[in-house]
């Protein structure tokens, strides 16, 4: 079945950036796009943006533009999630999942919290 | 953007009952493009629906959803003690896609 598995929590200072990677298991790797979204304390999910595997396109929301990029490793069947920048209003849980009519196979979730 | 509401906040039913959830869109996102997911207390969510009404691999058959345009409904029959959860709906028609704020069912 669709799976992803995700890096382990992370603790970062303002100002810095955090990676966090997404290994994808049951499905074929380039046929899909793959989106990340994310989880603040409290709030709804919010969704980041997506990589295509096969042509490495990339579509990421307004709200991230300039801070965030994705990149893949078609050998490694990897996706990554690299977040510039960071706020205190950037501690969330971080998830990856296949795209394809909804959202498929979200990994466990990456806890990124943002503290000096 | 498109905004989506779901009502209630919270739904307390007993197992063996039925919950309906609503999600309204601020903006037609046709009957293609809405997904419903199941998240439990530290876990990720799960895909239920697709398409409005497509069930995901593996999901029984007690859950279901309908609506198209603005106005959407996930149900769920025959309460079991694991459906007790959050449910988001989400649309994907539009960049950003974007998901409701949650429904969460309780035991009564």
């Amino acid at each position: 079945q669709v799976q992803h598995v995700q890096s382990g929590a992370e603790v970062k200072q303002p100002g810095a950036s955090v990676n966090v990677s997404c290994q994808a298991s049951g499905y074929t790797f380039t046929s899909y796009a793959v989106h990340w979204v994310r989880q603040a304390p409290g709030q709804r999910l919010e969704w980041m943006g997506w990589i295509s595997i096969a042509n490495d396109k990339r579509k990421y929301s307004d709200k991230f533009q300039g801070r965030l990029t994705m990149t893949r490793d078609i050998s490694a069947r990897t996706v990554y999630m690299e977040l510039s920048s960071l706020r205190s209003e950037d501690t969330a849980v971080y998830y990856c999942a296949r795209g394809g009519g909804g959202l498929w196979g979200w990994g466990q979730g990456t806890r990124v919290t943002v503290s000096s | 953007e498109i905004v989506l509401t779901q009502s209630p906040g919270t739904l307390s039913l007993s197992p063996g009952e039925t919950a309906t959830l609503s999600c309204r869109a601020s903006q037609d996102v046709s009957s293609s493009y809405l997904a419903w997911y199941q998240q439990k207390a530290g876990q990720a969510p799960r895909l239920l629906l697709y398409g409005a009404s497509s069930r995901a691999t593996g999901i029984p058959d007690r859950f279901s959803g309908s609506g198209s345009g603005t106005d959407f409904t996930l149900t769920i029959s025959r309460l079991e003690p694991e459906d007790f959860a959050v449910y988001y709906c989400h649309q994907y028609r539009t960049s950003p896609q974007t998901f409701g704020q949650g429904t969460k069912v309780e035991i009564k």
